[in-house]
């Protein structure tokens, strides 16, 4: 089945770094979302992108949608302690419009 | 906007039951999707409603089955519960676009935390 491949797995960073993480698919896909999730909760949307090359940004939250359809990235900028929690990539692929697949996730941990 | 609400927030079954999760969807959207969270893990589709009918399936077997209703809440089933099945489930709205072509970005609601035992 379609995987998506979600990297770094972890990040350990200092409080003002910036951070960037990405998805990479095997398939084309013709959206990509971008998700965080806090323990215990849903995960909550940050960026959604609908069409390759998009560049989108929400806050200090930046991501694009790859050229190719697929892969995505997001970076934050200056990250602060609330930033921790596990970040997920979703995509839908161009070959079924009703489903979304999702990244193992990254799990980023910011030190004052 | 209300979001989406699922209830409960936590359940304890034993293996061999059956149990029922709800979600009511977010204003204005048109589908609903459900998913399944291990631990540890990306959430893995289960199912998605449109019109009150499934539109789409994952790698779940037929045990896990679904109803939406006219106000687009919706109700996850799942029979003869296993061990495995304890996880976090989680329902998600979205609003399908004009020629059924993919969905505007889901809203997770918290979730269900299911433990089977």
């Amino acid at each position: 089945g379609q995987q998506l491949n979600q990297s770094p797995q972890s990040m350990f960073i200092q409080e003002g770094e910036d951070v960037s993480m990405n998805c990479t698919s095997s398939s084309i896909f013709n959206t990509w979302l971008w998700y965080k999730q806090d323990p215990g909760e849903g995960p909550v949307l940050l960026i959604a992108l609908y069409k390759a090359g998009e560049l989108t940004s929400n806050g200090r939250l930046t991501a694009q949608f790859g050229i190719t359809r697929k892969d995505s990235f997001l970076n934050i900028s200056a990250s602060i302690p609330s930033d921790v929690g596990i970040y997920f990539c979703a995509g839908q692929p161009s070959y079924n419009f009703n489903k979304f697949y999702f990244g193992s996730g990254t799990k980023l941990n910011v030190k004052p | 906007e209300t979001g989406v609400t699922q209830s409960p927030t936590h359940l304890i079954k034993t293996r061999g039951q059956q149990v029922t999760l709800r979600c009511s969807s977010q204003s204005g959207h048109n589908t609903v999707s459900w998913y399944q969270q291990a631990l540890g893990q990306g959430p893995q589709f289960i199912f998605q409603y449109y019109r009150e009918e499934e539109n789409g399936r994952g790698n779940f077997p037929p045990r896990f089955s679904g109803l939406q209703f006219p106000n687009y809440s919706s109700e996850l089933n799942v029979n003869a519960l296993e061990l495995d099945d304890s996880a976090l489930y989680l329902c998600a709205s979205s609003l399908l676009r004009q020629g059924g072509n993919g969905n505007y970005g889901y809203t997770f609601g918290s979730g269900t935390r299911l433990t089977v035992v």
